[in-house]
């Protein structure tokens, strides 16, 4: 079966730009989350979807990160406008269920880069 | 809140044991999960513990203890391509429900 994927992996933009972040996940996997990592700091938690809907925003860090699932199926994530502190690997991971042993399976993560 | 705690680094010979350790504070533990991570690479699965004990799979084996706060992964027979990071990651229920507290990794090099 296919992995998460994500697109782009790479992105290089100027401050107060905007840039999109997307994340396939595996085929019926009705969980997706988003993870950053910021500056060699852990991975923490932005969102938390079960389908099309936010179950957990909590992590998200402020107005500027918007994140959609529209149908429930792929996911963007989007930070507009742009800020230096935004840089990092934005993660998407997904899985079947919420509870229990719930393995995530990860993407390899987009890599922003804000100047 | 919550606090998971790493060694940074480490450094192993091929064929050897190592232990990575993981100590961990949360208000509503509901397991801890095993991920390696190869540099640009996506984390992976290793293991999970939600009960204390060892839980063993192929070369790779991690333990837990609740009351203490704690957890080991151990890798046996180490090979050159074990040399990644090792994160340590808890859910806890106070804290983002069933989502994941990650610890800051380690980052494990063996040598020949």
């Amino acid at each position: 079966e296919a992995g998460v994927t994500q697109f782009p992996s790479h992105s290089v933009i100027e401050k107060g730009q905007t840039v999109t972040l997307r994340c396939d996940p595996i085929s019926g996997h009705d969980n997706l989350y988003w993870y950053r990592r910021v500056m060699g700091k852990e991975i923490k938690f932005l969102l938390h979807f079960v389908k099309e809907s936010k179950q957990d925003e909590s992590g998200m860090p402020n107005n500027r990160f918007l994140a959609e699932r529209t149908g429930g199926t792929y996911s963007t994530l989007k930070v507009q406008p742009a800020e230096l502190e935004d840089s990092g690997v934005y993660f998407c991971a997904s899985s079947q269920r919420e509870a229990g042993a719930n393995v995530l399976t990860f993407g390899a993560g987009s890599r922003l880069t804000v100047l | 809140g919550q606090n998971i705690d790493q060694p940074t680094e480490m450094t192993a010979t091929e064929g050897a044991i190592v232990q990575i350790n993981c100590t961990y504070q949360t208000s509503g533990f509901n397991g801890l999960f095993w991920y390696q991570q190869h540099a640009g690479e996506a984390p992976t699965f290793l293991s999970y513990n939600v009960l204390d004990g060892l839980e063993e799979k192929g070369r790779f084996s991690s333990f837990l203890s609740r009351s203490k706060g704690y957890s080991y992964l151990l890798l046996k027979e180490l090979q050159m391509k074990d040399s990644a990071s090792y994160l340590c990651a808890v859910r806890d229920l106070y804290n983002y429900g069933q989502n994941f507290v990650f610890g800051p990794g380690t980052r494990l090099s063996v040598l020949p």
